[in-house]
């Protein structure tokens, strides 16, 4: 398995732009995550779904960031419009149960 | 201005020495608790877990501890080499939700 694919890996955009992250899971895992990593809050849960259903997306800065996951192997995090403060690197996490997570390699975003 | 970010605080230890790495974790009411290692520039990987009704668990070279009384948990991992350098968080959750909430992290530095 190839594990968690995430694309872009690296994302340069401007402010005002719209982003799109990209997240394919682990064949068979039920459950996925994304989080969000800085330096200054470290590591964040911003949302996780089980069987492509959001279960809690508390963790959602505000309403510029939207989730998605309209079949069991792919999601996407949106930003529109994006802005300097949420550039960090974003990680998609996928788990059969939903202990045990795989991450994916990240994508870093910055926003100018 | 200067941005103030996490400051990770550094174990370093000396190759083939064991190291303790702690964590306080923040919620009482948390029953299941994960240490995750990130190596610079992937995402976290999954190094051993630990349910509430337990106090120890050992895994291949590694070994966690759980002190409810003062909320509090260690990894230890044997005879360190140098591929452990990483910095490794803590995790937590409680039963029912998988909303986890990750640690500040600490970084490990293997000395040759």
């Amino acid at each position: 398995d190839a594990g968690v694919i995430q694309s872009p890996r690296h994302e340069v955009t401007e402010m005002g732009q719209e982003v799109t992250l990209r997240c394919k899971p682990i064949s068979g895992h039920d459950y996925l995550f994304w989080y969000r990593q800085t330096m200054m809050r470290g590591l964040e849960l911003l949302i996780y779904f089980n069987n492509n259903v959001p279960i809690d997306d508390s963790g959602m800065p505000e309403d510029r960031f939207s989730a998605k996951m309209p079949n069991a192997s792919f999601s996407t995090l949106k930003i529109q419009p994006s802005e300097p403060r949420d550039s960090a690197v974003y990680f998609c996490a996928s788990s059969f149960t939903g202990e045990t997570q795989y991450f994916g390699p990240g994508t870093r975003l910055l926003v100018l | 201005g200067e941005s103030v970010g996490l400051h990770l605080p550094t174990l370093s230890v000396q190759e083939g020495d064991n190291s303790i790495i702690n964590c306080a974790y923040s919620n009482s009411a948390s029953d299941y608790f994960i240490w995750y290692k990130q190596e610079s520039g992937k995402g976290p990987q999954f190094i051993i877990d630990i349910r509430s009704n337990m106090d120890k668990r050992q895994g291949q070279r590694v070994t966690v501890l759980l002190n409810k009384t003062v909320k509090h948990l260690s990894l230890q991992i044997a005879a360190t080499q140098p591929g452990d350098s990483a910095v490794y968080f803590c995790a937590e959750t409680s039963s029912g939700t998988y909303k986890y909430i990750f640690g500040t992290g600490t970084r490990l530095k293997v000395l040759a």
